[in-house]
């Protein structure tokens, strides 16, 4: 089965412009989640879709980062406007069924830097 | 509060030498689950292994073995007479029964594998 598929691979942007990210999970998950690397630090937890509905959006840094998931399929990650601090690699990841022993299945991320 | 340290930034190994990745944990739960994952060059995350907290017994898979002391709380990773592939990123993580379903990843450590 495919995996975990994230578009655009790279990204870079201005200060101030507005990106969004894709996210496809493996077929017939219907956890998603997200999460970032900042250059060199640990990989963050964002926020956790089950289906369409956001399960837990506590990582989120603040209101200009939006996370949907219309339809609890594909997610997108919206950052408007971005900052600087916002650069860093994103990660999107989905297991099949709710559960903290499940391993999550990452994509290969999404590198965004602001400039 | 969860945390995971993995104190080792960057190791260097020739060929065939044997190397441990350590990785230390910190938790208030008396469930929970660690994880391990490598990053090749291709960016995504693979899952390597999944342990419980009530399982203690080490385990081996191939070259690779991991060792899991909650006297320690530790798990560290051990490859047996490594090979140029097994140079990548490797991350710890961690998720807790009362912390929802976010993982907590350490800072990863980078391995190089020298021929």
């Amino acid at each position: 089965e495919a995996g975990v598929t994230q578009f655009p691979s790279h990204s870079v942007i201005e200060k101030g412009q507005t990106v969004t990210l894709r996210c496809d999970p493996i077929s017939g998950h219907d956890n998603l989640y997200w999460y970032r690397r900042v250059m060199g630090k640990e990989i963050k937890f964002l926020l956790h879709f089950v289906k369409e509905s956001k399960q837990d959006e506590s990582g989120m840094p603040n209101n200009r980062f939006l996370a949907e998931r219309t339809g609890g399929t594909y997610s997108t990650l919206k950052v408007q406007p971005a900052e600087l601090e916002d650069s860093g690699v994103y990660f999107c990841a989905s297991s099949r069924r709710t559960g903290v022993s499940l391993e999550q299945y990452f994509g290969p991320g999404t590198r965004l830097t602001v400039t | 509060a969860q945390k995971v340290t993995q104190a080792q930034t960057e190791i260097s190994v020739v060929e065939k030498e044997d190397v441990t990745l350590d990785c230390v944990y910190e938790t208030r739960d008396t469930t929970y689950y660690l994880f391990w994952y490598k990053q090749p060059p291709s960016g995504e995350l693979v899952f390597l292994i999944r342990r419980n907290s009530f399982d203690e017994q080490n385990e081996i898979s191939g070259r690779y073995s991991w060792n899991f002391q909650k006297s320690t709380s530790s798990f560290n990773f051990t490859i047996t007479a490594s090979q140029v592939v097994d140079s990548a990123v490797y991350f710890c993580a961690l998720s807790g029964s009362n912390t929802g379903n976010q993982f907590y990843f350490g800072t990863g450590t980078s391995l190089t594998v020298i021929p």
